[in-house]
């Protein structure tokens, strides 16, 4: 059973630039959750996509953006890159309505540093 | 504004000895916490969960105690296991209906060292 899985591992930027990273959900999943984590905090909430459309975000300006297909995978849009945006993004899969709790499963993550 | 923090960045154990996490929230709202452990190079590993109307749940040899009046819970590992160390993270999120169901609210991490 093929967990969460994300591309590219690694990625290297100029500022201004843009950027696509990809995830593929956990078999079964239907729900992806974004999350950036910088050096030494933890993770932080960048959005969520079910049903191929945005159904929470948080503290991210208009720069991040994503996209979720019919087949559940989905994808994290970089605009006009900021020093601050290195970091690691991490990609968490969950299915929506087994219940009221929202346990999500995390990909390995893209590292993408920002020149 | 940090509503889930850990205050502890580290934590040096002895194998076979008990490791204690702690971890504190700020948000009354938070309804279903969750412990996941990291190794370096890996995405965040699910260890064990606890929703608000219980004060406990066990998984092996990790326990997980939740005392909402203090907004505190806790990790317990017993007996730790040099494999055990890694970076600990707290994670907190609303109920269903809630503008902060599904958004996971992460501490900072606690790194965990099990010495032989």
């Amino acid at each position: 059973d093929a967990g969460v899985t994300q591309s590219p591992t690694h990625l290297i930027k100029t500022r201004g630039q843009q950027v696509t990273l990809r995830c593929s959900p956990k078999s079964g999943h239907d729900t992806v959750s974004w999350y950036q984590q910088a050096l030494g905090q933890g993770p932080q909430f960048i959005f969520q996509y079910y049903e191929e459309e945005e159904r929470q975000r948080g503290n991210f300006p208009d720069r991040f953006s994503g996209h979720q297909f019919p087949n559940y995978s989905s994808e994290l849009n970089v605009n006009a890159l900021l020093l601050g945006d290195s970091a690691l993004y991490l990609c968490a899969s969950s299915q929506t309505g087994t219940g009221l709790y929202n346990e999500q499963f995390f990909g390995p993550g893209t590292r993408l540093t920002v020149l | 504004d940090q509503q889930v923090k850990q205050n502890s960045p580290s934590l040096s154990v002895q194998e076979g000895r008990i490791s204690i996490l702690n971890c504190d929230y700020t948000n009354s709202m938070f309804d279903y916490f969750l412990w996941y452990k990291k190794y370096p190079a890996e995405g965040p590993t699910f260890l064990i969960s606890i929703s608000s109307i219980k004060d406990k749940n066990e998984d092996g040899r990790f326990t997980v105690f939740l005392n909402k009046s203090a907004k505190h819970l806790s990790l317990h590992i017993v007996p730790s296991q040099p494999g055990d160390s890694a970076v600990y993270f707290c994670a907190a999120s609303g109920a269903w209906g809630t503008d902060s169901w599904g958004k996971l609210q992460f501490g900072a991490g606690t790194q965990v060292v099990v010495t032989p």
